[in-house]
């Protein structure tokens, strides 16, 4: 069973600091790798999409990696607002869920910058 | 503006009242999906569709039933509601998975007293 899991949980980070975010799964096999937002109490934004051939995406101040090999993705946010306070939640569609279109996820990180 | 609705955004209702909470799609997508996600558990899939008259079961799908008689719509109705489907529903849509990102709608949180 494919078991993913995103570290931290939380982080609270100043203003303008650079932040890595990490997600990492068991099954290499995934087809592709999503980075979503979620603000509290709101539906689920889509940052940044990683096909499976694919080494990193980036939009903005965003940048994703992905290393299949490893079983690992990162989320790197550069500059740190205060308007990044969310929670990152990293999701993909293993072995068998694309069957379903199931998105497995993590249980995401909750980022809070400080001002 | 491409977009997935959802409403209601908030519901507070009893034990058995039946209820229905509608999702639409604007971007022509195959593929429609609900999830309920609660503390601690995450996200969990209740049922998807892969296009209109297709639907199939998720990981949780007991108590609810859905349609797919457009290909915009995809409502989630719950016959006899009960306190354990007190939750924050998502719907969302995407091409053929796995192609694409899936779109989300802004959630529905119930409450079943």
């Amino acid at each position: 069973k494919q078991e993913v899991t995103q570290i931290p949980a939380a982080l609270s980070v100043p203003e303008g600091e650079n932040l890595v975010l990490n997600c990492s799964f068991t099954d290499s096999a995934i087809y592709n790798l999503q980075w979503f937002r979620q603000d509290p109490g709101k539906g689920l934004t889509s940052l940044l999409l990683i096909q499976s051939s694919q080494r990193e995406q980036t939009s903005g101040r965003l940048n994703a990696s992905l290393d299949k090999s490893s079983g690992r993705s990162t989320l790197y946010i550069a500059a740190s607002q205060p308007g990044d306070s969310a929670t990152y939640l990293c999701a993909f569609y293993g072995r068998g869920s694309s069957n379903t279109g199931k998105l497995i996820f993590g249980q995401g990180t909750t980022l809070q910058v400080k001002p | 503006e491409a977009q997935v609705t959802q409403n209601p955004r908030y519901l507070i209702t009893v034990t058995g009242k039946k209820l229905t909470v509608t999702c639409s799609q604007n971007m022509n997508h195959e593929y429609m999906s609900w999830y309920r996600q609660d503390p601690g558990l995450g996200l969990r899939q209740i049922y998807y569709s892969m296009n209109v008259e297709v639907t199939d079961k998720g990981d949780v799908p007991e108590g609810y039933k859905v349609s797919r008689k457009e290909k915009r719509n995809f409502p989630l109705i719950l016959e006899s509601p009960s306190p354990n489907q007190t939750s924050l529903y998502f719907c969302a849509s995407s091409l053929v998975p796995p192609l694409g990102t899936q779109h989300f709608g802004d959630g529905t949180r119930l409450s079943i007293l």
